[in-house]
């Protein structure tokens, strides 16, 4: 089975640009997550969504960010503007219920840099 | 600060021997759970413990929770070189919903 599929694996750009993350979960998770990885902060939940409804989006750093998940199978991030300081890994992942006791599923995410 | 935090946060050992790692936490939990990351990869789950439980195994992988201490611990026996990589505690701060709060990860690297 395909396990969770993130788009770009790189993403190199200047500030001041538009970046999309894409992500699609495992076919049938109902939950899919949002992280940030840096060195500095380690792995941060930025937002997640429960049946495609965004439940808590508290991680998510700025208004120039923001997530979607029109449908079951497809989410994107999207940084507009972006800065350097968004520089990072940012991970997807899913899992099958809305539950704390069902692990998560990651991505190998987006490695994103941002001139 | 993160919910868990783990100790130590680098480790090096020789192959076949243990490797044994430590996460706090500060609040209630509902369940803990161990991930590891490879270099360039996403997290893999290992293991989940429930807050009734005291200690749980699989393969190679032994797990304890103290929620008195509020700790738990993640053993390793018989490393071998494919073990290296970054291991992860996770805790849902016994709310309601599936959000997990990740610590900072201890770096194994087993030599061998």
């Amino acid at each position: 089975d395909a396990g969770v599929i993130q788009s770009p694996r790189h993403e190199v750009t200047e500030m001041g640009q538009e970046v999309t993350l894409r992500c699609k979960p495992i076919s049938g998770h109902n939950s899919l997550f949002w992280y940030r990885q840096t060195m500095m902060r380690g792995l941060e939940l930025l937002i997640y969504f429960n049946n495609n409804v965004p439940i808590d989006d508290s991680g998510m750093p700025e208004d120039r960010f923001s997530a979607k998940m029109p449908n079951a199978s497809f989410s994107t991030l999207k940084i507009q503007p972006s800065e350097p300081r968004d520089s990072a890994v940012y991970f997807c992942a899913s899992s099958s219920r809305e539950s704390s006791n069902q692990p998560q599923h990651f991505g190998d995410g987006t490695r994103l840099s941002i001139l | 600060s993160q919910q868990g935090e783990e100790d130590p946060q680098a480790l090096s050992i020789q192959e076949g021997e243990n490797a044994t790692m430590n996460c706090s936490y500060k609040t209630s939990i509902n369940n803990l759970q161990w991930y590891r990351q490879n270099s360039g990869r996403g997290l893999v789950h290992l293991i989940l413990i429930r807050s009734n439980e005291r200690e749980k195994h699989s393969g190679r992988l032994r797990v304890t929770l103290d929620t008195s201490k509020k700790s738990s611990s993640l053993l390793i026996t018989a490393s071998r070189a494919a073990d290296t990589a970054s291991y992860f505690c996770a805790t849902d701060k016994g709310a309601a919903g599936n959000k997990l709060t990740f610590g900072g990860g201890t770096r194994v690297l087993v030599k061998p």
